[in-house]
């Protein structure tokens, strides 16, 4: 597609479930981004990988948070045991490269509600 | 830690105003600046990129400038439209160097209303 697509758009889920976001970057970038926006904040980043492998992770909250991007393409945010904080959108950006000055494209975001 | 600030948090003006938005970061050492554009429902569009050697950069009604040794940047935008209500985000780019450098810190954004 043209754009980074994420699926699904909407996700409520109860409290202790398990739940897998979806990003498909622009086709061709090899850099891919996980961001969290609470409710009026600003973007908060989780983890990026270039590539397969996953750069930084620093930003992901606590084990109960996991990403993949086994074919350096599509990734997967899994978050297990859900907890109502967790409430959020999360977004998901690509780009070229992960180079400093490379801009990154957004998608529009899951928003994660857990009930 | 590096912290990005925008003031105002919300702002409402009439159409045809000129605006002005405040960005504050507390490392001076980015390597960029970027203003976006988030509408409801929607993800971030980016409007403007400084890299920390400029001083400002210009897109149609929209001017940012950039004063890193301050840790400063405003977005200016001339003759406001009700098109242009939106949440406008500053981030920046930590300086190249390590593993950190492609993520963006954000502010918490300002939420504008331009009303006909």
């Amino acid at each position: 597609g043209a754009g980074v697509s994420q699926t699904p758009s909407n996700k409520v889920t109860e409290k202790g479930k398990y739940v897998e976001l979806r990003c498909d970057p622009i086709s061709g970038h090899t850099a891919l981004y996980w961001y969290r926006q609470s409710l009026g904040q600003g973007p908060e980043f989780l983890i990026y990988f270039q590539g397969t492998g996953a750069a930084d992770d620093s930003g992901l909250p606590n084990d109960r948070f996991f990403a993949v991007r086994p074919e350096g393409s599509v990734s997967t945010l899994k978050i297990q045991r859900t907890e109502r904080g967790d409430s959020a959108v999360y977004l998901c950006a690509s780009s070229l490269r992960a180079l400093a000055g490379r801009v990154q494209f957004f998608g529009p975001g899951t928003r994660l509600t857990v009930l | 830690k590096q912290e990005v600030t925008q003031i105002p948090a919300a702002l409402s003006v009439p159409e045809g105003e000129n605006l002005v938005l405040n960005c504050s970061f507390t490392d001076s050492a980015i390597y960029n600046l970027q203003w976006f554009r988030q509408d409801p429902g929607k993800g971030l569009t980016s409007l403007l990129l400084i890299q920390s050697s400029q001083r400002e950069q210009t897109s149609g009604r929209l001017n940012a400038s950039l004063d890193k040794s301050s840790g400063r940047s405003t977005l200016y935008i001339a003759a406001s439209q009700p098109g242009d209500s939106a949440t406008y985000l500053c981030a920046v780019t930590p300086e190249a160097g390590g593993t950190s450098y492609g993520k963006l810190t954000f502010g918490q954004g300002t939420i504008l209303t331009v009303h006909p």
